[in-house]
């Protein structure tokens, strides 16, 4: 059984912090990683996703992909509380079925 | 553009009812896929599409099917319902899922609650 395998939380970050995200994949085969954000009761919307080795940054997030460990992490900067949100990691594997983890809760406190 | 549209957004049946869910992707997306969302498993992935064909499936009993149409537009379909079947119901469009390095862009979802 293939599976993506995040921590709960909830992580308490204060605003203005760096909030950082884990997230690891046993399919050694999967090529795209990617982290949504979902806001309660709503759908989950694209983040950012990452096909290389190393850190991808757009604006406030990095995202980052270690293949070698299985391991893809979202670093969030300046945290706001409207980042208040589950994060979503989400692994195409090799059979190209986009696999989620249960997801991040994340607590944003002004 | 408009997005990824589900319907209906909410429903509500009874045990042993059928039940039919409509998305219609983003235009120019041609793969859909569905997934079901509980609180207990998270997001769980049913079944993807493309070109009007099955080409993924997900762990699910055969009682959830689905269907792509030629305009790209898909339904699911689940017999036989059980109370277990409550969730919400996402759908996903993407324009070729088969590259890899396709984003999959999220409907509103169906809430579908079974009594």
């Amino acid at each position: 059984q293939k599976e993506v395998e995040q921590n709960s939380g909830p992580l308490s970050v204060p605003e203005g912090a760096i909030a950082s995200l884990n997230c690891t994949y046993s399919d050694r085969g999967s090529q795209s990683f990617f982290w949504y954000r979902q806001y309660s009761g709503k759908s989950p919307e694209l983040i950012m996703f990452i096909y290389s080795n190393g850190d991808k940054e757009d604006g406030r997030f990095t995202a980052q992909l270690n293949k070698a460990s299985q391991y893809v992490s979202l670093l969030i900067r300046d945290s706001q509380p409207s980042d208040s949100a589950t994060y979503l990691c989400a692994v195409m594997d090799s059979s190209y079925k986009l696999i989620f983890g249960s997801g991040t809760r994340l607590l944003v406190r002004p | 553009k408009a997005g990824v549209t589900q319907t209906p957004r909410y429903l509500i049946k009874t045990r042993g009812q059928q039940v039919t869910l409509s998305c219609s992707p983003i235009s120019g997306h041609r793969s859909v896929s569905w997934y079901q969302q509980t609180p207990g498993q998270g997001l769980q992935f049913l079944f993807e599409y493309f070109s009007e064909t099955q080409r993924n499936k997900g762990n699910f009993p055969g009682r959830f099917s689905g269907r792509q149409f030629s305009n790209s537009r898909s339904e699911m379909n689940v017999s036989t319902l059980e109370l277990g079947d409550s969730a919400l119901y996402l759908c996903a469009s993407s324009l070729f899922l088969s590259s890899g390095s396709d984003e999959q862009f999220f409907g509103p979802g169906t809430r579908l609650t079974v009594l």
